[in-house]
């Protein structure tokens, strides 16, 4: 069975500083597509990062940067240079290869940069 | 914008009267998803459509119920509302492949009195 699990229930930090979320997951398949969502306070989720099994390479965009490890089953997700706008819930999330996404999240990282 | 649309945004009903959710979107995606999210807690899916497939998960409850009339219009009918089902439900869709991204809606916060 397909599991997420993101460990910190909740970060607070002051803004500026480097804030990482961790991920954890767990599936037999050896073919899986790994994604991260934001879900700030008016509710709508948000994508963010999409990674499949077979790209370990870590991407950068703005701010955000995504470590993806096979070797630890980990996508960690990293804001570097923290903003009151970046607080939000965030979720981490696995889905199978076949056929139409079946989405399994994390229980979520409620994350509060305070200014 | 395209978009993933949901009305109302709060819906209030009392225990047991049937209350209808709906969603259109824009996108003209294959798919599309209920979830349900309960304070503090990650989304759940109910079910999902592929076209015109209808896909229930396991452990959804016979209270709730879907229709989905053409590709930009879904509906969640709860039957009869208990206390327990008093959640934010989003809806989602996407294109068919797994890799795709699911495109959320604001959703609809359901109070059950």
């Amino acid at each position: 069975a397909q599991k997420v699990t993101q460990a910190q229930t909740e970060i607070s930090v002051v803004e500026k500083e480097d804030v990482t979320l961790d991920c954890v997951y767990e599936t037999r398949d050896t073919t899986y597509y790994l994604f991260w969502y934001k879900q700030p306070p008016s509710g709508e989720l948000v994508f963010l990062i999409r990674r499949n099994s077979f790209d370990e390479q870590n991407e950068i965009s703005g701010r955000y940067s995504w470590n993806f490890q096979k070797s630890t089953s980990s996508f960690n997700f990293t804001i570097t240079a923290s903003q009151v706008v970046d607080s939000a819930v965030y979720f981490c999330a696995l889905s199978e290869a076949e056929g139409a996404q079946k989405l399994v999240f994390g229980q979520g990282t409620r994350l509060t940069i305070n200014p | 914008d395209a978009m993933v649309i949901q009305n109302p945004r709060y819906q209030v009903t009392q225990f047991g009267k049937p209350v209808t959710l709906s969603c259109s979107q824009t996108l003209n995606h294959n798919v599309m998803y209920w979830y349900q999210q309960k304070s503090s807690q990650a989304p759940k899916l109910l079910f999902h459509y592929y076209d015109k497939d209808f896909n229930n998960e396991a452990d959804t409850p016979d209270n709730f119920q879907s229709r989905r009339p053409n590709t930009s219009f879904c509906f969640l009918d709860i039957r009869s509302p208990g206390l327990g089902d008093a959640a934010m439900y989003l809806c989602a869709t996407s294109r068919v492949r797994a890799y795709n991204e699911q495109f959320f809606g604001p959703g609809t916060r359901l109070t059950v009195l």
